[in-house]
């Protein structure tokens, strides 16, 4: 199975801290991407690393990916409550985006 | 469209029940995907459309399930003879061309009750 694993499953941070999160995938893929999920319901792409990419950023975003260890992690810098959301790493190889269960980040302000 | 619309929003059903999800993707979008999502749960994979042609049906749970896309855009997900373990929000995305490298637009999802 191509499915991204996050970690942790849960995290609950004050504003204006960074929030890591970690994604674990189990074969060799074209990209990773990263979605957020607000209350449930649909998910919006933030960013997307291609795998002979080591670093990406997007504003507050910081993702980078290790192919040899297969695994991705996601940086949001500065946190703000209006962060808090699902967010999902979701896997490409041959077949559709396969996504992992999920880190609920909850930022306190 | 603007954006990736599914219809209704909310389905309550009783179990037994034939229901019927629609999703509208983007327009010009070739590529549409079906998940399904339980309760605190990750996405499912169900069901990925090229086109009116299905390439992928291996996450469909169970002949109970199926769905068609008319005219390379509307798509509807059927499921017959609902069953409580069918309550999960679908959600419907879709792609500009289905390539691997593509980032997918969701809609807001059906949350479907069985009860």
């Amino acid at each position: 199975s191509q499915q991204g694993e996050e970690d942790p499953q849960a995290l609950s941070i004050q504003e204006g801290e960074n929030a890591t999160m970690n994604c674990s995938y189990k074969t060799s893929i074209n990209n990773l991407q990263w979605y957020r999920q607000n209350s449930g319901r649909g998910l919006v792409h933030l960013i997307l690393i291609r795998s002979n990419e080591r670093e990406k950023h997007s504003g507050r975003l910081r993702v980078t990916l290790d192919t040899s260890k297969k695994s991705s992690s996601l940086l949001i810098t500065a946190s703000r409550a209006a962060d808090t959301a699902s967010y999902f790493c979701a896997t490409t190889g041959n077949t559709p985006l396969v996504f992992g269960k999920g880190t609920r980040l909850s930022v306190i302000a | 469209g603007a954006g990736v619309s599914q219809s209704p929003s909310n389905k309550v059903t009783e179990k037994g029940k034939d229901v019927e999800l629609r999703c509208d993707p983007i327009s010009g979008h070739t590529a549409l995907y079906w998940y399904r999502q339980s309760l605190g749960q990750g996405l499912e994979f169900l069901i990925y459309f090229q086109g009116n042609s299905a390439p992928d049906k291996s996450g469909l749970p169970s002949d109970r399930f199926s769905a068609e896309r008319t005219g390379g855009s509307v798509s509807t997900l059927t499921i017959q003879r609902t069953q409580q373990e069918d309550s999960a929000v679908y959600l419907c995305a879709s792609s500009t061309t289905g390539q691997v490298a593509e980032k997918l637009f969701f809609g807001s999802g059906t949350q479907l009750s069985v009860l």
